[in-house]
This record gives C-alpha cells, structure tokens and sequence, in this order.
C-alpha cells in the first residue's frame, strides 16, 4: 500500500487569492491524480500530474486555473488560483503505482472560499 | 465517454438483512475498484476487480464483476451498523490511453439502523 498524506487538511481564503495544496506520498509511484469531491457528492478528475512533464487536464479543468506540479515520483502540489466561491470543495489526491493496482487517496483539504 | 451509474444511491437497511448495491459502466473495461467513505473521511480501498467473473470478499461484503454485462455488484451479508459509510464503484479503461484515470459512479449512502 502507500500513505498520502496532504497539507494543508483546511483552509478558509478570501476571493481572489491563490492556494497550493502540496501532497506527499510514502513511497515511489507511477501515477499521481488530483480530484475535486463536492461534501455529499462524487469524485471528479481535475488531472494526472506527470512527473518531469506537464499535467494532463480533464475537460473542464484548465491549467491556468489548477496549475499543477510534480518534481518527482513522491510529491506533487496543486494550486487553486484566483478563487471564488464555487471552488469551494475538497480536494483529494490519489496515486498508483500499476495499471490495475487500485488508487490510494490522500485525507483531503477542505477548502472554504468566502 | 465512460459513464458509472449506481444504484441504490441511498440504501436504508436492518441490521441483519442482506441486500445488494449495483454497478453498471457504459463501455468495454476489465477493470472495476470498490471504496468506502466514511463521513469526513478519505476513501478506502475495498476491492479491486479486474476480470470476468471475479469474485472477492472481505467480511460481509463480497463483489463480482461480470464484463459482459458491464456490472459489478457490492453484496452485503447481514449487516452491521459499522458497514454504515458511502460506497463509490470506479471503472478505468482496460489498456491505452487514461487506463489509470477513474472514472466515478455518484456513490450510495448506506445507513444501517437497528
């Protein structure tokens, strides 16, 4: 298995300001994904981090708004930039290691946008 | 596009009873992932399926994966209180491109009262 873990696990931010969301995993992987969870809702991509390349974004989601990094086969950061209210959520990060594997998913920063 | 629909989204059950929570995705994959979330909580891994017919079980919980029909099923034997949590099927594609990335069902929220 691998254990993720995120910081910041909340955060309370005004409107129009920036978060990076960092997150880190306990051992090399293959794969890292970031997702957007909704209280009560589902899981929705955001991307795949690639590590030594650009991020791979899912329709709807744009780099300009959620640039992504991922330096090496551990670490990765998210950020949320020029916030609004609407990107109030969770925001988890998952990694694999194997096609097939199953995705390890980090504890989550619940972020409140006012 | 790959779609997960589940059903029930919302399970009321006896402690005691059996019933069955159903998984169906929309197009060809070998490959189906069952996670548990606990209120306030990250997802947990519950099982990984990844051919036709395969069964797995854990407890009181067993899931199988039939790829012709494009459904996984989550079955509960007699429940207990503690099985009480949100239960997210998730399919990847089986090979090529995004056969990493998971796609989403909406979850079903399971209460199980006394």
């Amino acid at each position: 298995s691998a254990v993720i873990s995120q910081k910041p696990s909340r955060d309370i931010c005004q409107r129009g300001t920036s978060l990076t969301i960092q997150c880190q995993v306990d051992s090399q992987v293959t794969m890292m994904f970031w997702y957007r969870q909704q209280p009560g809702q589902s899981l929705t991509l955001i991307a795949t981090a690639n590590q030594g390349s650009e991020a791979t974004y899912e329709s709807g989601f744009v780099i300009d708004k959620f640039p992504i990094s991922r330096p090496n086969l551990t670490f990765s950061t998210l950020t949320v930039s020029n916030m609004s209210p609407e990107d109030s959520s969770i925001y988890l990060c998952s990694a694999t290691r194997s096609e097939g594997e199953t995705q390890y998913f980090g504890p989550g920063t619940r972020l409140l946008v006012l | 596009e790959l779609k997960v629909e589940q059903n029930p989204l919302f399970l009321s059950m006896q402690e005691g009873k059996n019933y069955t929570i159903y998984c169906n995705y929309s197009t060809t994959s070998d490959r189906l992932y069952w996670y548990r979330q606990d209120p306030g909580k990250s997802l947990e891994s519950l099982f990984v399926l990844l051919s036709n017919g395969a069964v797995k079980q854990e407890g009181r919980l067993m899931a199988s994966l039939d790829t012709k029909a494009r459904l996984s099923t989550l079955h509960i034997t007699a429940a207990v209180h503690d099985l009480s949590a949100t239960y997210f099927c998730a399919v990847s594609k089986a090979f090529g491109a995004g056969s990493y990335q998971l796609t989403f069902g909406k979850g079903t929220k399971l209460s199980v009262i006394p």
